[in-house]
């Protein structure tokens, strides 16, 4: 049962588009994490919120954390190639033990 | 600090074969996780260790798995018999502190191929 589902699983956009991944659940996080995976590399912290409703900024990245805590969303401005790779959130429950979303795969075309 | 170091990074062997993979933490680092990723079932926990006992291994496929950390620095995960649905990527990540949202530094993985 996977306790994390990413949608879309796939994305293939132009550079300059904007676009946004949803990351759901039926049960409530004490936070959330997004990751970014680029090929032959291990996934690579982006962020982590942690209050409902919380939003943060990273530059063209916007994440938002779900009021119940139960769903994040990350959107990019203007993609650009660079944003190619794959989107992981990751999710903790009042453990130390991190749970990871099926994951969304974006490709920018230049 | 070099980060997490994982050995081999490919690994090609043949069905039956007992498989070894290493990963040595961030040194200071009191959590490892090893983690498996494939295409259908996306990067699964298999089992987390914290001051090298380990905590939750409800992720390990089935007896064919084993994995330990001897001491602060050194895990292995051991795959005896391998099988072909054993291939897959597979990822050691470390954090230090217990808290659900310390960063996890994952290693570069190990790539494993039964034929």
């Amino acid at each position: 049962t996977q306790l994390l589902e990413q949608s879309p699983q796939f994305l293939s956009i132009q550079e300059g588009e904007n676009l946004t991944v949803y990351c759901n659940s039926s049960s409530v996080f004490s936070s959330l994490q997004w990751y970014r995976q680029e090929p032959g590399e291990g996934p690579v912290l982006l962020v982590t919120v942690v209050t409902g409703g919380e939003v943060k900024k990273l530059k063209r990245l916007t994440f938002q954390f779900g009021d119940a805590r139960k769903d994040s969303s990350l959107h990019i401005t203007a993609a650009q190639p660079g944003d190619t790779g794959l989107y992981l959130c990751a999710g903790g429950r009042n453990t130390d033990k991190l749970i990871f979303g099926t994951g969304t795969r974006l490709q920018v075309f230049p | 600090d070099a980060g997490v170091i994982q050995s081999p990074r490919h690994e090609v062997t043949e069905m039956g074969q007992e498989v070894t993979l290493r990963c040595k933490p961030i040194s200071g680092h009191d959590y490892l996780f090893w983690y498996r990723q494939t295409m259908m079932r996306g990067l699964e926990l298999l089992i987390y260790f914290n001051n090298n006992v380990p905590i939750d291994d409800s992720g390990m496929p089935e007896d064919r798995f084993s994995a330990k950390m001897p001491n602060a620095s050194f895990s292995t995960l051991k795959i005896q018999p391998s099988e072909p649905r054993d291939s897959a990527v597979y990822f050691c990540a470390s954090k230090g502190g217990a808290w659900v949202n310390t960063e996890a530094f994952f290693g570069q993985g190990t790539r494993l191929t039964v034929v």
